[in-house]
């Protein structure tokens, strides 16, 4: 079952401008990840945030959390044509024994030289 | 170089064909999972270990078994292919980082096709 839902699923920014990646989930968490797969290869993490937190920054990568909304944002800032790839947003449950990682089905990020 | 390695990375096999795909991981990871990829149905979990000797069904686990006799490595086995289990697959180990949360580290992927 599909946890974390991501908005939009295809997004195409110039170089230089901001991208904005949303995730919704429905059931309570420990935990909500992003992850970055380039095409037909694996997934690399990118960044984690605690429920308790609501802001995290790694880099250009700004990732913020409204538990009350349940839903997550994916802040790339300054973009590059480097970053075009799929972003994933993952959850562990606040119940689970963290076994289970699920995954979003993805948001196809294109950035135009 | 921590890795996780997939093999074989492509493979055309047939219906009916027993079939193992081999994950080994070097970065002593007690949590190892193995996924599907397939076209807007993102990524779903298909088994997972959280140590030795112990396993558990993800969300597709019909027509899977995995084993996990070492820490280090965690084969998927397809008993009897059959074309809808034609897909990309990762597997993927996590530590515990300092939230115990899992932080995967994926394979570079495995695209099956069973005609």
């Amino acid at each position: 079952s599909q946890q974390g839902e991501e908005d939009p699923q295809a997004l195409s920014i110039q170089e230089g401008e901001n991208a904005t990646m949303n995730c919704s989930y429905k059931t309570s968490i420990n935990n909500l990840q992003w992850y970055r797969q380039n095409s037909g290869r694996g997934l690399v993490h990118l960044i984690l945030i605690r429920s308790n937190e609501r802001e995290k920054h790694s880099g250009r990568l700004r990732v913020t959390l409204d538990t009350s909304k349940k839903s997550s944002s994916l802040l790339i800032t300054a973009s590059r044509a480097a970053d075009t790839a799929s972003y994933f947003c993952a959850t562990v449950p606040f119940t689970g024994a963290n076994s289970k990682l699920t995954f979003g089905k993805g948001i196809t990020l294109s950035v135009r030289p | 170089e921590a890795q996780v390695t997939q093999n074989p990375r492509y493979l055309i096999t047939v219906t009916g064909k027993k079939l193992t795909v081999t994950c080994s991981q070097n970065m002593n990871h007690e949590y190892m999972s193995w996924y599907r990829q397939d076209p807007g149905l993102g990524l779903r979990q298909i088994y997972y270990s959280m140590n030795v000797e112990v396993t558990d069904k993800g969300d597709v686990p019909e027509g899977y078994k995995v084993s996990r006799k070492e820490k280090r490595n965690f084969p998927l086995i397809l008993e009897s292919p059959s074309p809808n289990q034609t897909s990309l697959y990762f597997c993927a180990s996590g530590n515990r980082g300092p939230s115990g949360a899992n932080v995967l580290t994926f394979g570079a992927g495995s695209r099956l096709t069973v005609l």
